[in-house]
């Protein structure tokens, strides 16, 4: 149980253009869906908290009107990146949030290899 | 959100016991703390996570002291496949925000 999915593994795209990356939770429902960005040799960098229903809550210095995160249901968050850029590149990384007893689990998407030429 | 420290790097052999420790001196009354393991190109999966004493699952083992200022993950016997990073982290209780820090990289060597 507690599987998190992530479509597509991997995208290429010319600069400019948006990309969209889905984040599921297969077996559970997840009220909190957070999207994570890490550079090759860096450690995971939280870009913003999104609830099922409401509008994400970005991190300090991710811009919100680039990095567009929809949580329409309790099992399903995306993340779009708009006219993107080289420096957009990066492996993109999802986690869904389960509550068990009295603390949250989180679990994790395979991670979206995003290179933008 | 408690801010942790622990080994930039460590270096093992398979069949032995490895234990990586994080300093987490700002932990709150209410944080757990949880250790992840990432591989090159995945997402990270959930080691073990405790809040007091000792924990103890199929993979690993999660010691913390009284003060819970800092806490020891255990592997026992590692193997090759054992080589990644591994990530502490505190917090993730009510909210369930959670920081990474640097993580360790540990390298299994034959």
């Amino acid at each position: 149980g507690a599987v998190v999915s992530q479509h597509p593994s991997w995208v290429i795209c010319k600069s400019g253009t948006s990309v969209k990356i889905e984040c599921r939770s297969l077996d559970f429902q997840a009220t909190t869906m957070f999207w994570y960005r890490q550079f090759p040799k860096q450690s995971l960098m939280l870009m913003a908290t999104s609830n099922e229903g409401s509008k994400a809550t970005y991190e300090q210095g991710v811009e919100k009107d680039k990095f567009l995160i929809n949580h329409a249901s309790l099992t399903l968050s995306t993340l779009t990146v708009t006219s993107a850029h080289p420096e957009d590149s990066s492996f993109y990384i999802c986690s869904a949030s389960r509550r068990e007893g009295g603390n949250n689990e989180q679990f994790f998407g395979p991670g979206t290899r995003l290179t933008v030429l | 959100l408690a801010k942790t420290t622990q080994p930039i790097s460590m270096d093992s052999y398979e069949g032995q016991e490895v234990n990586i420790t994080c300093s987490h001196n700002n932990i709150a009354t209410n944080d757990y703390i949880t250790w992840y393991q990432q591989f090159p190109s995945q997402g990270p999966r959930f080691i073990i996570q405790g809040y007091k004493t000792k924990v103890t699952n199929e993979v690993a083992s999660l010691f913390i002291p009284a003060d819970r200022k800092s806490s020891t993950l255990s592997l026992p016997r590692v193997s090759l496949s054992d080589t990644a990073v591994y990530y502490c982290l505190v917090g993730g209780t009510s909210y369930g925000k959670l920081t990474f820090g640097q993580g360790t990289i540990l390298t299994v060597h034959p």
